[in-house]
């Protein structure tokens, strides 16, 4: 079984559409996370959920628009997409909030800006 | 802020030791964690440290020098399948909750 999944795994798109990214976890953990890894492979936080509540929203545009409606989903919506959106989004999961857990990543979405 | 380097490549051949080194400098410091990521997958968990000193795994090794905001993760009998990209993530003490700082990563490539 999948412990963390995503879909799409791919995803080709034009600028100025809007397009969702959704995660699932299968583990029981209370905490979610979208990170961002750009062309210089640089894994960055954009978000943190626990438990349905954002705790974590790092500096990202308001395009970014993430939503948790349970502990076990977590969405990633991006409005007007820009070039520079392009990279590969992973979801994550862990125990708890505090961080001291290892993170469990989902295999990715590649995103593609055109 | 944080930062966080580590080399950017390491080549070395199978059955070798590598030693890729990371350091930081942090606001604010508790654990520091290795992640292995091939290419085209996901990063996955290899070593957690928060106390000095070091933490054996097999053939994988992590250190950690809290006053010198050092740690090196070391890889012994180097196989072609340890051939992927090496991220050392710190994790930032932010009140009830942490979160993970990751350096840019180290490609470590195994040649025959």
């Amino acid at each position: 079984d999948t412990a963390v999944s995503q879909t799409p795994k791919y995803l080709v798109t034009q600028m100025g559409n809007d397009k969702s990214i959704k995660c699932e976890q299968n583990l029981g953990h209370d905490t979610m996370y979208w990170y961002k890894q750009d062309s210089k492979k640089f894994l960055k936080i954009m978000f943190s959920y626990n438990n349905k509540e954002l705790i974590i929203n790092e500096t990202v545009p308001n395009r970014f628009s993430p939503k948790s409606p349970d502990k076990a989903h977590l969405n990633l919506h991006i409005n007007s997409l820009e070039l520079g959106d392009s990279a590969v989004y992973f979801c994550a999961s862990s125990q708890d909030k505090s961080a001291f857990y290892e993170q469990y990543f989902g295999p990715g979405t590649r995103l593609t800006v055109t | 802020g944080q930062n966080i380097d580590q080399p950017t490549e390491m080549t070395a051949t199978e059955g070798a030791i590598v030693q890729i080194n990371c350091t930081y400098q942090t606001s604010g410091f508790n654990g520091l964690f290795w992640y292995q990521q091939h290419a085209g997958e996901a990063p996955t968990f290899l070593s957690y440290n928060v106390l000095d000193g070091l933490e054996e795994k097999g053939r994988f090794s992590s250190f950690l020098s809290r006053s010198k905001g050092y740690s090196y993760l070391l890889l012994k009998e180097l196989q072609m399948k340890d051939s992927a990209s090496y991220l050392c993530a710190v994790r930032d003490r932010t009140d009830s909750w942490g979160k993970l700082q990751f350096g840019a990563g180290t490609q470590v490539v195994v040649t025959p």
